[in-house]
């Protein structure tokens, strides 16, 4: 049972436009949700993260959406540089203290010079 | 300051063989996670602890696999005997947890990648 679902493998956007990973979860009892970068040969890098008492989190060039009552959530990255090609990983918890993580399959993002 | 530590970076075995992974946490942190990581999927919570005591270890396969954590510090992940289906990268990561945080950024090593043959 995939609690957590990333539906895109791959997504490919040209440097300096929006790049928009997409996020569905299916527990109703997650209340905490996070953003997860990984690059090759490397670990998983906190990204960002949101609460569910909101709907929008922002730090510099990204900006996580939460939309409760269609259990989806978005990451936005404008403008998006090639360093950001990376792997998006989803993760959410029941928790506040975000100790049990429930990751999605993750998103390979490639932006293009 | 140095981050998740751990080690062998990679392994390759035969099938029935053990093998050992160990992980060396941010220092101060109290809280220790291991991750299963199978090819195109999330990691998979293998085990939590808190300083030295296993908290959530339900997803841990315990016919073959076991953990420690002496002294609340380092950790080891043992598999005995190995099977093919364990082929996977192995993530260590670790938090800061308090009563006052609400909040803990887990923090990943660059994992082991673990190939049964």
């Amino acid at each position: 049972d995939q609690q957590v679902k990333q539906n895109s493998p791959s997504l490919s956007v040209q440097e300096g436009r929006i790049s928009i990973l997409n996020c569905d979860y299916t527990n109703s009892m997650f209340d905490y949700f996070l953003w997860y970068k990984k690059y090759p040969a490397e670990g998983p890098t906190f990204l960002i993260s949101i609460s569910s008492i909101k709907d929008k989190n922002e730090d510099g060039r990204f900006t996580v959406f939460l939309n409760k009552s269609a259990k989806h959530l978005s990451l936005h990255i404008v403008p998006s540089q090639p360093g950001d090609s990376a792997v998006y990983f989803c993760a959410a918890s029941e928790e506040t203290s975000g100790s049990r993580l429930t990751f999605g399959e993750g998103t390979q993002l490639t932006v293009n010079p | 300051e140095a981050g998740v530590v751990q080690s062998p970076r990679y392994k390759i075995i035969e099938k029935k063989q053990p093998v050992a992974f160990w992980c060396n946490p941010i220092s101060g942190h109290n809280t220790l996670y291991w991750y299963r990581q199978n090819l195109g999927q999330g990691p998979e919570l293998l085990i939590r602890y808190e300083n030295e005591e296993a908290v959530d270890d339900s997803q841990l396969p315990k016919d073959r696999f076991s953990a420690e954590r002496l002294k609340g510090v380092d950790s080891t992940l043992k598999i005995q005997p190995a099977e093919l289906g364990d082929s996977a990268v192995y993530l260590c990561a670790s938090s800061l947890d308090g009563p006052l945080l609400t909040t803990d950024t887990q923090y990943f090593g660059p994992g082991t990648r673990l190939t049964v043959l």
